[in-house]
């Protein structure tokens, strides 16, 4: 059974909509984390939250805002999509809430903005 | 990424071969972390290392964080092996950085 569930696995949006990713653990993780990858780049780090609570913020734009409703729980919802939000966006978690912890990933969800 | 340079980009292994990939960090990491991408996209762990070395199966892998290098090596390499490998890196500031990856091929 997958322990990180994230949805949609792919999504396609039209320039200036809201959609809101999905992402759910089942490890007992105290932490999660949002990454991004897009084409021809590595991944990179966006958010992290521990007890559902902001750790750290390195995304620029405002548009992208973490949501944590339940612990296990942390929804990506991103406003205004640009073109060049098109990547894969990875859930991540692990049992310490530490960058450098041991961590987890889910298997993405691919975002493709027209 | 600007932190972590990881080679080679490219591998081709003949089945039974072995070779090892490399990260090396431009500043002082606590801990790295080896992850293989399947052909479905998932990230399946491999490593964590906070110092020393590890060994699963077929693989090993080593940490150096004085000398900023770690190291992943894989012997009698079979076809399932093929995919994409990342090394990440956490460093004392709490930031995590990502290798760009290297993307092996297993062939018969």
């Amino acid at each position: 059974d997958p322990k990180i569930i994230q949805k949609p696995k792919y999504l396609v949006a039209v320039t200036g909509s809201e959609k809101i990713l999905i992402c759910e653990q089942y490890l007992g993780h105290n932490a999660m984390y949002w990454y991004r990858q897009s084409a021809k780049k590595p991944l990179e780090f966006m958010f992290s939250y521990s007890y559902q609570k902001l750790m750290d913020n390195q995304t620029a734009s405002s548009r992208f805002q973490p949501q944590s409703s339940k612990k296990n729980h942390l929804d990506l919802q991103i406003t205004a999509l640009k073109p060049d939000d098109s990547a894969t966006y990875f859930c991540a978690s692990s049992q310490v809430p530490q960058n450098y912890a041991e961590q987890f990933f889910g298997p993405g969800t691919r975002l493709t903005v027209l | 990424g600007d932190q972590v340079e990881q080679s080679p980009s490219a591998l081709s292994l003949h089945e039974g071969t072995g070779s090892a990939l490399r990260c090396n960090f431009t500043t002082t990491m606590r801990a790295v972390q080896w992850f293989r991408k399947n052909s479905r996209g998932s990230l399946i762990n491999l490593f964590y290392l906070a110092s020393g070395t590890k060994e699963n199966g077929r693989l090993k892998s080593a940490f150096d964080s004085k000398e900023r290098y770690s190291t992943l090596h894989i012997r009698d390499a079979q076809l399932e092996d093929s995919g994409t490998y990342f090394c990440a890196a956490g460093n004392s500031n709490n930031r995590i950085f990502f290798g760009d990856g290297t993307q092996l091929v297993v062939k018969p």
